[in-house]
């Protein structure tokens, strides 16, 4: 069945970039999303790629997409104490009604 | 725009017990769907609803697990008896119903604790 992986700890210095990676399974997946969780709250949408494109940006978000290897990737740039959070990777269920498959989420720990 | 609304925000209850939770989606969303996170894992589906039928149903538990969603717009999610293992945080979400991209916006989530 359908899976995704991604590494649970991230820890990085503000002003820095931070990459977090996420593997999947389904190839046949249409959209891959990032969702952003903070404590207590529910997930918020940070971006999604096309799974025809190889890159998206949007102001200091990057999404890369390597579709050969299924990995998916998402750069923050200039990383701020705010970005501090449990980042989701999700891809839609191609057999579903627009199902979500989450990884566990990469905690992002930012410095000073 | 007002987002997912969800409450109770938390609950505690003992095993065997009842719970019930409910779900106010975006106002003009076709399609909402019932998420259980558990602790250090990434949600997972429960039920999913257009407007109000069900389309997935799959991973929902239905010997104690029950949900609907009325009018196709409020929906309820119910435990009937409550196990120790169903702690966990109940989101819900709602899209527009969209062919193509249909982005979920989730809620706050209800927190419950099951002693």
């Amino acid at each position: 069945g359908e899976d995704v992986e991604q590494s649970l700890f991230l820890s990085v210095r503000e002003g820095d970039s931070s990459v977090i990676n996420c593997t999947y399974t389904d190839s046949s997946s249409t959209y891959l999303y990032w969702y952003k969780q903070e404590p207590g709250a529910g997930l918020q949408l940070l971006t999604y790629i096309f799974s025809n494109m190889d890159m998206k940006q949007d102001q200091r978000l990057t999404v890369l997409l390597n579709k050969k290897d299924k990995h998916l990737s998402l750069r923050i740039a200039d990383t701020q104490t705010g970005d501090s959070a449990i980042y989701f990777c999700a891809e839609s269920d191609s057999g579903g009604y627009n199902k979500l498959i989450f990884g566990a989420g990469t905690r992002l720990a930012v410095h000073p | 725009e007002a987002g997912v609304a969800q409450s109770p925000r938390y609950k505690i209850i003992e095993k065997r017990q009842s719970v019930a939770f409910w779900c106010n989606p975006i106002s003009g969303h076709a399609t909402l769907y019932w998420y259980q996170q558990i602790l250090g894992q990434g949600p997972k589906l429960l039920i999913q609803f257009q407007n109000n039928g069900v389309v997935d149903d799959s991973q929902l538990p239905k010997d104690r697990f029950s949900a609907e969603r009325l009018k196709g717009v409020d929906s309820t999610l119910k435990i009937q008896p409550a196990k120790l293992e169903d702690s966990a945080v109940y989101l819900c979400a709602s899209s527009p119903g969209t062919a193509g991209e249909d982005t979920q916006y989730f809620g706050p989530g209800t927190r419950l604790t099951v002693l």
